[in-house]
């Protein structure tokens, strides 16, 4: 149980185009889901927090007009990445929180990463 | 700002060998300490969670423990294999839940 997809796993495109990954909990419905990018040999960074039928919250540092989230439903997010450029090709990583009643969302499964590379 | 700092960087052991990964945080206030293990180009899969009023968790070959009073996590492999390579991280969730990433330690164990 407990899984997290992203789709595409990969993915190559021109600069100044637009990207879009999905990030879904298959088995479980999730109230809070976050976005993490992650460069070579760097930690994974938060980018922004995304909960179910609300706007979601950016991590300082972060475009929010650039890196569009919307999640729509419990079981999906999207990420899009608007107007790329070779700078915001990196290793995206979703993950998602249960939602569980009454229960504080201390755990997170973890998507299995979008590597996006901007020509 | 809350940091999360990983010693080694990377290591290099024989199978077999029992081997312990660092991890400092300088904020103490956390709310759980996790530690994850990545493979190249993948995801992450949760190892071991440990709870602010907890001081160690074990799963099979793995324990890890948790002081707040100094900051600091370690995480204990037994018995290495080649297996166990990987890159470990381990990440602190403040009381706002969310996550704070070390670099990680990249671990080979050579058979």
């Amino acid at each position: 149980g407990a899984v997290v997809s992203q789709h595409p796993s990969w993915v190559i495109c021109k600069s100044g185009t637009s990207v879009k990954i999905e990030c879904r909990s298959l088995d479980f419905q999730a109230t809070t889901m976050f976005w993490y990018r992650q460069f070579p040999k760097q930690s994974l960074m938060l980018m922004a927090t995304s909960n179910e039928g609300s706007k979601a919250t950016y991590e300082q540092g972060v475009e929010k007009d650039k890196f569009l989230i919307n999640h729509a439903s419990l079981t999906l997010s999207t990420l899009t990445v608007t107007s790329a450029h070779p700078e915001d090709s990196s290793f995206y990583i979703c993950s998602a929180s249960p939602r569980t009643s009454g229960v504080v969302p201390d755990t997170q499964y973890f998507g299995p990463g979008t590597r996006l590379t901007v020509l | 700002k809350q940091e999360v700092t990983q010693i080694p960087a990377a290591l290099s052991v024989p199978e077999g060998e029992n081997l312990v990964l660092n991890c400092s945080f300088t904020d103490s206030a956390i709310y759980n300490l996790q530690w994850f293990r990545q493979d190249p180009g993948k995801g992450l899969t949760s190892l071991l969670l440990i709870q602010s009023s907890q001081r160690e968790q074990t799963s099979g070959r793995l324990n890890a423990s948790l002081d707040k009073s100094s900051g600091r996590s370690t995480l204990y492999i037994a018995a290495s294999q080649p297996g166990d390579s990987a890159t470990y991280l381990c990440a602190r969730a403040g009381s706002n839940y969310k996550l704070t990433f070390g670099k990680g330690t990249l671990l080979t164990v050579n058979p």
